[in-house]
């Protein structure tokens, strides 16, 4: 089936530590992203890649690292430098809107991360 | 800031009974559009409708439609029959026509009672 896999699910990080979340799409979708998700709030966009090699900061990129090296695959790094690194992940991509596309984002199922 | 605004944090439904879900939205662009995705429990994102800023009627899909006032800026989700399985958080989106950022509002968590 066609998807958006990420993993892992769930991940345990110390403090000062990098942890990468893994998202891989079989949907052949030029553009990807990766979100934050924290309580009572709205999704926040941290990278976007409108095509492989190329990315571009989101709205609260700082503490966060990310590659497009395969069309497939983004997988983004959660760095020591990030303060308050406890949220909900969410991957997405999406192919631009036209002909008969309206652009909608497809999500994984998301990685909840928590600091210990 | 265009930003999206959904006023509702949380709402009650009895089963079977229809349910309006508000979006209102800020926008100076002439071409956008606008989206609905349900969030259950288990956290994936799952798009219901879409509306684009130059459609003439209001979108429809199954038991999603979306009346959308133009003029307002407004975008809410109607939900009918509702069903116990519709109980999750809704939240609306907007993305401007030729770029790849999305905007989403912070949600409504709906109910639906049996």
């Amino acid at each position: 089936d066609g998807g958006i896999t990420q993993s892992p699910k769930y991940l345990f990080r110390k403090e000062g530590q990098n942890v990468t979340l893994s998202c891989e799409q079989n949907l052949n979708h030029d553009a990807m992203y990766w979100y934050r998700q924290d309580p009572g709030q709205g999704l926040r966009l941290i990278y976007y890649s409108q095509i492989v090699n190329d990315f571009q900061k989101g709205d609260i990129a700082e503490g966060y690292s990310v590659s497009r090296e395969k069309k497939e695959s983004f997988p983004l790094t959660v760095t020591s430098a990030q303060k308050n690194p406890t949220a909900f992940y969410l991957c997405a991509s999406s192919t631009p809107p036209g002909l008969g596309n309206t652009g909608e984002l497809f999500f994984g199922e998301g990685s909840r991360l928590t600091v210990l | 800031a265009q930003k999206i605004t959904q006023t509702q944090p949380g709402m009650f439904v009895q089963e079977k009974e229809a349910v309006t879900l508000d979006c209102t939205y800020d926008t100076s662009d002439p071409s956008y559009g606008l989206f609905w995705y349900k969030q259950p429990s288990s956290g994936e994102m799952i798009f219901l409708i879409y509306q684009g800023s130059y459609d003439q009627q209001n979108a429809t899909e199954g038991r999603y439609s979306l009346n959308f006032q133009k003029a307002r800026k407004s975008a809410n989700l109607v939900i009918s029959a509702s069903q116990l399985g519709d109980s999750a958080m809704y939240f609306c989106a907007r993305l401007t026509s030729g770029t790849y950022k999305y905007i989403f509002g912070t949600g409504t968590r709906l109910k639906v009672l049996a």
